[in-house]
C-alpha cells in the first residue's frame, strides 16, 4: 500500500497567489515525521517544513505551511504569494519512528507545480 | 551553503565499466547515509542505508553485488555501481543524517547524474 499520496502531477498558479499541494499518508505509527521537499530542474532536493506526528501547531516556515490535518492523515503544503521561482517539482515525505538512526524517508510521486506570470 | 556535496555531478561511462559516486557531509558526522534513485519524472526511490562501519542494508530488489556502498568514514559514503549498463543510467541522490549543532538533521546532496551507453 501505498504510504504516501500526492494525487496532484501538476498545478498550475498565478503569480502572487496561494497555492496547496496535497499530500496524505498511512501508518499505523504513532510517530512519525512529515517533510515537504522541492526539487528545482537542476535536482537538488531543497528541504522546506517538517512537521512531528505530535506537534500541536502547523509548522510554518516563511511563505511555507503545512496543513496538517492528523485524524485525516493529510499534510498539505501551502505555498502563499506564489513567485516564478516557486515552479519545481514538490515532493511530500514521511519518516516513522521517532527519528532514529536508520529511519527512512519514504517519498510521494511528487507533484509540478508551474507559476504563471 | 552546501552541507552535502556529490562528486562528480554527472559521469558518463561505457557499458560494463565501473562508476563511483562520492557523498560527503561537510560540517556534521554522518550516523547514516541513504542512497536513493530518481528516473526522469518519477520519485525518489531509496536503494540502501548505510551506518558507519557496518554494511548497507539494501531495500528489496536492490542488487547489493551490483550497488556497493561503503561508508568508511563519518564524513564519506561511496557508492559504486559495477558493469553499469544503460538501464542504470538514473540521477542518484544521497542524503546525509546526524547532529549539526544541537539538532538532528538530514540533508540531501546535489546528486549524480549518470548516463550509460
Amino acid at each position: 500500500a501505498q504510504k504516501i499520496t500526492q494525487t496532484q502531477p501538476g498545478m498550475f498558479v498565478q503569480e502572487k497567489e496561494a497555492v496547496t499541494l496535497d499530500c496524505t499518508y498511512d501508518t499505523s505509527d504513532p510517530s512519525y515525521g512529515l517533510f515537504w521537499y522541492k526539487q528545482p530542474s537542476s535536482g537538488e532536493m531543497i528541504f522546506l517544513i517538517y512537521q512531528g506526528s505530535y506537534d500541536q501547531q502547523n509548522a510554518t516556515e516563511g511563505r511555507y505551511s503545512l496543513n496538517f490535518q492528523k485524524a485525516r492523515k493529510s499534510a498539505n503544503l501551502v505555498i502563499s504569494a506564489s513567485q516564478l521561482g516557486d515552479s519545481a517539482m514538490y515532493f511530500c515525505a514521511m519518516r516513522e519512528g521517532r527519528g532514529g538512526a536508520t529511519n527512512k524517508l519514504i517519498f510521494g510521486t511528487g507533484t509540478l507545480l508551474a507559476v504563471q506570470p | 551553503g552546501a552541507v552535502v556535496s556529490q562528486h562528480p555531478s554527472r559521469v558518463i561511462c561505457k557499458s560494463g565499466t565501473s562508476v563511483k559516486i562520492e557523498c560527503r557531509s561537510l560540517d556534521f558526522q554522518a550516523t547514516t547515509m541513504f542512497w536513493y534513485r530518481q528516473f526522469p519524472k518519477q520519485s525518489l526511490m531509496l536503494m540502501a542505508t548505510s551506518n558507519e562501519g557496518s554494511k548497507a542494508t539494501y531495500e528489496q530488489g536492490v542488487e547489493k553485488d551490483k550497488f556497493l556502498i561503503n561508508h568508511a568514514s563519518l564524513t564519506l559514503s561511496t557508492l559504486t555501481v559495477t558493469s553499469a549498463h544503460p538501464e542504470d543510467s538514473s540521477f542518484y541522490i544521497c542524503s546525509a543524517r546526524g547532529r549539526r549543532g544541537a539538532r538532528e538533521t538530514q540533508y540531501f546532496g546535489p546528486g549524480t547524474r549518470l548516463l550509460v551507453l
